[in-house]
């Protein structure tokens, strides 16, 4: 069965700094589909970016980018210029291309202080 | 600006009183989902439709939960009764499913607690 990983329970930014969120996974499919969605207090579940596995090309959301190593099964989510409003639970998920179920990992606690 | 709604937002019952949770996918999406999150498990899968067709409700304990779409509109998910492990917060997704990118957008989620 597929898992994903995130190695980070909590993190912490210093407002306008960059910050790095980890995610592996393990799989031994070639098509599939990988995923950052955001949950802020609110426990909303906001998409930030999705990125597909044959896509060599990192996927980026304006201050959000991944850094996508097929190879090494990581993909990572980076945000730029943090801000407040970043605060949240980031979870990574996986979803394999021949089903609709979504793997999440257990997320990473980012806080962001001023 | 189309979004996933969910009603109630938040639910106290008491043990073995009958849950409802409702959905409204959003207008053209034929994929709709229902997740459970708690602190123990995380979010986990508990049925899908497609087309209003249940494709997939390997997650959900049979005895007691129940899921509908009585039309495209609407979404159903029910515990008979409700117990006080059911208590967790429920969400509703909703996607375009082969045709659509394979995203799931999700809805506000419904917070249930059983006491």
């Amino acid at each position: 069965a597929q898992t994903v990983t995130q190695s980070q329970p909590e993190m912490s930014v210093q407002e306008a700094e960059t910050v790095t969120l980890s995610c592996t996974y393990d799989t031994s499919e070639s098509d599939y589909y990988l995923f950052w969605y955001k949950q802020p207090p609110s426990r909303q579940m906001i998409l930030v970016i999705r990125q597909e596995a044959y896509k060599q090309q990192n996927a980026t959301e304006n201050r959000f980018s991944v850094n996508f190593q097929k190879a090494a099964k990581s993909f990572s989510l980076k945000i730029s210029d943090s801000q407040l409003g970043d605060a949240a639970m980031y979870f990574c998920a996986y979803l394999q291309g021949g089903s609709e179920k979504l793997v999440f990992g257990k997320g990473t606690k980012l806080t962001v202080n001023p | 600006d189309a979004r996933v709604t969910q009603t109630p937002r938040h639910k106290v019952t008491e043990m073995g009183q009958e849950v409802t949770m409702r959905c409204q996918p959003i207008l053209g999406h034929n994929t709709v989902f229902w997740y459970r999150q708690t602190m123990m498990q995380g979010l986990e899968l508990l049925a899908y439709f497609r087309n209003r067709a249940p494709l997939d409700d390997s997650g959900m304990p049979k005895d007691r939960f129940s899921a509908e779409m009585p039309d495209a509109t609407l979404a159903t998910l029910k515990i008979q009764p409700s117990e006080p492990r059911d208590s967790a917060v429920y969400f509703c997704a909703s996607g375009l499913g082969e045709g659509g990118r394979k995203t799931q957008y999700f809805g506000p989620g419904t917070r249930l607690l059983v006491l």
